[in-house]
């Protein structure tokens, strides 16, 4: 699955450190959002979510940030490992023509991990 | 893996060929989907169904033609394609709780239109 990435931006970090991914979306109406995690030749894989009413909200060793007065998404990994290298991926709900939700993708950012 | 099996993983076709995607959950879930992903559009929704019933066409060229015969199975079937066309097929299932809906992906399809 090597399609995406040859246009991505890309955040490259020293194993060991904190990472900060950013994503900026684009419907204020959105009331649930999902960071997923892409590794090559695999499809992306579900890390951790958020819902409207919230403003931070952990996992292990990840942690979401929302800030719905800008519309930003942020994606904190703590100490980051060699197997966080992946391309990462913000999702939030869009109100499609039909009138039904359908989940909708940043751009994705590219981390690299730096033994 | 992730529950979600897609085949082939790789396909070369040429522009008169006809193929077929295959996609097969064992979720226990009701909703299915095909994304598209290419450098130019990363993760663009294709189709929808739910409950074998398509309820999302996001506007896809009608060379692409979609089939879900039951809940756990979903098609692809490709004809007349461009080399634009070349990209990763992914398929997603979810079980629809309301505003909560997480998708859970297959490892996709990689497409090639010579």
């Amino acid at each position: 699955g090597e399609s995406v990435g040859l246009h991505l931006p890309t955040l490259s970090v020293q194993e060991g450190d904190n990472s900060i991914i950013n994503c900026a979306y684009s419907n204020s109406a959105s009331d649930y959002f999902i960071w997923y995690k892409q590794e090559s030749g695999k499809g992306p894989q579900f890390i951790i979510d958020i819902r409207s009413n919230m403003d931070k909200r952990q996992g292990q060793r990840v942690t979401v940030l929302l800030n719905k007065t800008v519309k930003h998404l942020s994606l904190q990994i703590a100490a980051t490992q060699p197997g966080d290298s992946a391309v990462y991926f913000c999702s939030w709900y869009l109100f499609m023509d039909t009138g039904r939700r359908a989940l909708t993708f940043g751009s994705g950012t590219r981390l690299q991990v730096q033994p | 893996e992730t529950g979600v099996t897609q085949t082939p993983r790789h396909l070369v076709m040429g522009m008169t060929n006809k193929k077929s995607l295959k996609c097969e959950q064992h979720l226990g879930h009701n909703a299915m989907y095909w994304y598209k992903q290419s450098a130019k559009k990363p993760l663009e929704l294709m189709f929808v169904y739910n409950f074998k019933e398509q309820t999302e066409n996001n506007s896809v060229p009608s060379r692409f033609s979609p089939e879900c015969p039951n809940s756990s199975h979903l098609f692809l079937h490709l004809h007349t394609l461009q080399p634009e066309d070349s990209a990763l097929y992914l398929c997603a299932s979810s079980h629809p709780r309301g505003p909560n809906e997480k998708l859970f992906f297959g490892s996709g399809t990689q497409l090639s239109v010579l």
